[in-house]
């Protein structure tokens, strides 16, 4: 069965220092994407960053990163120069087929000003 | 462009009574996706709509929950009789299958039931 899997329930970061969130995952598959999703306290889940399996470079938007190791099965997010906007909860998501998409539980992040 | 709407944003109800959730997707999104998050949970599928019939409803609780999109625009989540388990925040989402091999989903803001 596919899972994805956060273990990090909390995380804190300094205002303008750089924070990693880790996600793991299990599949089978060999060509699949990944996201990373932002749920600030509004509810609205917002896609900060994608990545292809196939493709070996690690994704980037702007003070967003991704270390994507395949064969770990391991996705995780970095922020950089963290801002106090950037608190809340982040999930990491896999979406099994087309349409599905498999959650973790989520990291609640801290930004401390 | 208008992103998913959903209304209302906030629902408290006592246990036993109906409550309905809407939902507007994206303009010219074909697939809606009805999602239930437990606190400290990421959000699972209740189900997936292709226009207006629905193709995946394998998780949604059929006894107390029922969903339509007639029109195959907007939707109607409804639960009768709501119980205290419900209490969650409903997410719609919606997606158009473009140049990516997965439909990237974007969501709205969530309803937030609580069941007394």
């Amino acid at each position: 069965a596919q899972t994805v899997t956060q273990s990090q329930p909390e995380m804190s970061v300094q205002e303008a220092e750089t924070v990693t969130l880790s996600c793991t995952y299990d599949t089978s598959e060999s060509d699949y994407y990944l996201f990373w999703y932002k749920q600030p306290p509004s509810r609205q889940m917002i896609l900060v960053i994608r990545q292809e399996a196939y493709k070996q470079q690690n994704a980037t938007e702007n003070r967003f990163s991704v270390n994507f190791q395949k064969a770990a099965k391991s996705f995780s997010l970095k922020i950089s120069d963290s801002q106090l906007g950037d608190a809340a909860m982040y999930f990491c998501a896999y979406p099994s087929g087309t349409y599905k998409y498999i959650f973790g539980t989520g990291t609640r992040l801290k930004v401390l000003a | 462009e208008a992103g998913v709407v959903q209304s209302p944003r906030y629902k408290i109800i006592e246990k036993k009574q109906p409550v309905a959730f809407w939902c507007n997707p994206i303009s010219g999104h074909n697939t809606l996706y009805w999602y239930r998050q437990n606190l400290g949970q990421g959000p699972e599928l209740l189900i997936r709509y292709e226009n207006e019939e629905a193709v995946d409803d394998s998780q949604l609780p059929k006894d107390r929950f029922s969903a339509e999109r007639l029109k195959g625009v907007d939707s109607t989540l409804k639960i009768q009789p709501a119980e205290l388990g419900d209490s969650a925040v409903y997410l719609c989402a919606s997606s158009f299958r473009g140049a990516l091999g997965v439909a990237e989903q974007y969501f709205g803001p969530g309803t937030r039931l609580t069941v007394t």
